[in-house]
């Protein structure tokens, strides 16, 4: 079955260092999900893309679709205690019926003031 | 604000017990999922519907766990009888499908189920 890898499961940063999370499927998607929870709360839509090599970026994150739509990632610039939490990729297989989405094992990020 | 909503927030049961957990979509969404999410396994899809209809439920324990839609503004989540390895935070979540494309879908605050 379709697997959505994420990497780094875990990652500890100084506040105003960068932090990329990367996400691998093992299929081509029709477009990916990114959402994220912050401890103790649910999970919370951020972003989609559907584009192959579509970028989006909001204020300072910014979200990338590989050209061959398996892959995809999320950059925070200049990381503030704020972001703390943990980011999830979500991924919809293009060659199935199946409309629910795949979700990485999650990435989460601590930020140390 | 429009928001999803589940009942209760927490639950702790004794094996062998029924649990029902229930959730309100957001008024005008079409597809109501459900996920349990532990530190093992992270966040997994149980079941999805559309339009009411379960579409998928082929994450879903069959011998002990339903999902149900009795109305558009229902979905419940029943295990019977609930285990210890059940004790998870199920969430619930609704969205809007257009044109066969899903667009973002929005978490209830989830229930945190504690079976002893």
């Amino acid at each position: 079955g379709q697997q959505v890898m994420q990497i780094p499961q875990y990652q500890h940063v100084q506040e105003g260092e960068d932090f990329t999370t990367y996400c691998n499927s093992s299929t081509t998607l029709s477009n990916i999900q990114w959402y994220k929870q912050r401890p103790g709360g649910h999970p919370v839509f951020l972003i989609q893309l559907v584009k192959s090599g579509e970028v989006k970026k909001q204020k300072r994150l910014t979200f990338q679709f590989g050209e061959a739509k398996k892959n995809s990632s999320l950059h925070i610039t200049a990381t503030q205690t704020t972001d703390v939490g943990t980011y999830f990729c979500a991924g919809r297989p293009m060659d199935t019926g199946r409309r629910a989405l795949t979700f990485g094992s999650g990435t989460r990020l601590q930020v140390q003031p | 604000d429009a928001r999803v909503t589940q009942t209760p927030r927490h639950k702790v049961t004794e094996m062998g017990q029924e649990v029902t957990m229930r959730c309100q979509p957001i008024l005008g969404h079409n597809t109501v999922f459900w996920y349990r999410q532990t530190m093992m396994q992270g966040l997994e899809l149980l079941a999805y519907f559309r339009n009411r209809a379960p579409l998928d439920d082929s994450g879903m324990p069959k011998d002990r766990f339903s999902a149900e839609m009795p109305d558009a503004t229902l979905a419940t989540l029943k295990i019977q009888p609930s285990e210890p390895r059940d004790s998870a935070v199920y969430f619930c979540a609704s969205g809007l499908v257009l044109s066969g494309e899903l667009y973002e879908q929005y978490f209830g605050p989830g229930t945190r189920l504690t079976v002893t």
